[in-house]
């Protein structure tokens, strides 16, 4: 079972900033936090990851909460081509496997 | 850089038969995992292979199996094939175990 919990549906216009939260209370110590989004029509795609710092990569940022309990992907500028279903993901980084374990995600709508 | 390459994209088939999907990985990925997408059920994991061996399963039935050749290229099959499993076959691949998955677009199987 997926070991977060997002919104189903989020709305934003476009070139506002857009804060996409996860909650994953039973974060453990070795968990990765990750988050792929999904286009229409398309596999998913790395978004960003990270474990107790905040990230910054091109895309995104990710703001993880002091306690790991929760973590929020924040797009800066919304576009159109930002429309995708949103997955937040935990990685046990001692697992020993790849296997990613989705939720529903959260789809994101902007508006132009 | 060519991405991760699934054939074929779209085939339909009808109950009872059997069907082989294939993925060509990102040059230099080792490691390919698969995953069937349901609009009931979402991203579910089916299994993992990294050099030739399978290091992880999902919980379907003994249908579905998999295998990795000494190319890096994977292929899945399932047989007997039932209504149920129509859905959208996403294999992915990764340089190093923990690392960022690529996704191809995926193998839309139809099962009347």
């Amino acid at each position: 079972d997926a070991k977060t919990t997002q919104p189903n549906s989020m709305e934003s216009n476009e070139e506002e900033p857009v804060h996409l939260p996860c909650n994953h209370s039973t974060i453990s110590g070795t968990d990765y936090i990750h988050w792929y989004r999904q286009l229409p029509s398309q596999g998913p795609e790395y978004v960003i990851h990270g474990l107790t710092s905040n990230v910054n990569n091109r895309m995104a940022s990710l703001a993880i909460a002091e306690d790991r309990k929760s973590s929020t992907l924040i797009l800066h500028r919304a576009t159109l081509r930002d429309a995708a279903v949103y997955y937040c993901i935990l990685r046990d980084s001692q697992g020993g496997s790849e296997k990613l374990v989705f939720g529903k995600g959260t789809k994101l709508t902007v508006n132009p | 850089k060519a991405g991760v390459t699934q054939t074929p994209r779209y085939l339909i088939k009808t109950r009872g038969q059997q069907v082989t999907l294939s993925c060509s990985p990102i040059s230099g990925h080792r490691s390919v995992s698969w995953y069937q997408q349901t609009p009931g059920q979402g991203l579910q994991f089916l299994f993992e292979y990294f050099s030739e061996t399978q290091r992880n399963k999902g919980n379907f039935p003994g249908r579905f199996s998999g295998r990795q050749f000494s190319n890096s290229r994977s292929e899945m099959n399932v047989s007997t094939l039932e209504l149920g499993d129509s859905a959208l076959y996403l294999c992915a691949s990764s340089l190093a175990p923990y690392g960022e998955l690529f996704f191809g677009e995926g193998s839309r199987l139809t099962v009347l």
